[in-house]
């Protein structure tokens, strides 16, 4: 069973333009969020992180959206830049003394110039 | 400078051998844990250790064991009992936010 869902495998944008990544979970006790942006055969790169107690979080041109009562949340990316072509994860921590992640399993996103 | 290393960055082995791969952080951090990343797939966590001399099993640790003997090393050994170890294997460290080293792919021949 999924807790953690990206349903778009690949995303294509114009340079410029803004990219919108989709993440849903279905664990409510889930409280914090994370975004991770990774190239092929490297490790993940943390992006941006939100708490389950606010409902944005900005940094530069990432900024994260989180909309509990839909258990869902996105990643704006804005202006979009050819070298943000990339697999971004969406991931989950549920609250506690566990702080393992969960996963989904990645969209595609190509910007091209 | 600080950060996660994880040798070595390819690796093959033929099949019925067992392996450690190597993670090491110098960024002070507890936790720490092995994740698996298969194509088109997300990561999914092997084992995790929260503190020294303690670990353990996530979501898959079937074919695996670790050990936590200090703060800063987690070696993954990957046993012949894994039924699939041809992956790429993915050590992190901290606690809410998780940092990646960065990687190592193992070829099981």
């Amino acid at each position: 069973d999924q807790q953690v869902k990206q349903n778009s495998p690949s995303l294509s944008v114009q340079e410029g333009r803004i990219s919108i990544l989709n993440c849903d979970y279905t664990n409510s006790m889930f409280d914090y969020f994370l975004w991770y942006k990774k190239y092929p055969a490297e490790g993940p790169t943390f992006l941006i992180s939100i708490s389950s107690i606010k409902d944005k979080n900005e940094d530069g041109r990432f900024t994260v959206f989180l909309n509990k009562s839909a258990k869902h949340l996105s990643l704006h990316i804005v202006p979009s830049q050819p070298g943000d072509s990339a697999v971004y994860f969406c991931a989950a921590i549920t609250g506690g003394s566990n702080y393992k992640l969960t996963f989904g399993k990645g969209t595609l996103l190509t910007v091209n110039p | 400078d600080g950060g996660i290393t994880q040798s070595p960055k390819y690796l093959f082995r033929k099949e019925g051998q067992n392996v450690t791969l190597s993670c090491e952080q110098n960024l002070n951090h507890d936790a720490m844990y092995w994740y698996r990343q298969d194509p088109g797939q997300g990561l999914r966590l092997i084992y995790y250790s929260q503190i020294v001399n303690d670990f353990q099993k996530g979501d898959i640790a079937e074919g695996y064991s670790v050990s936590r003997e200090k703060k800063e090393s987690f070696p993954l050994t990957v046993t012949s009992a894994q039924k699939n170890p041809t992956a790429f294997y993915l050590c992190a460290s901290g606690l809410d936010t998780q940092y990646f080293g960065p990687g190592t792919r193992l070829t099981v021949l």
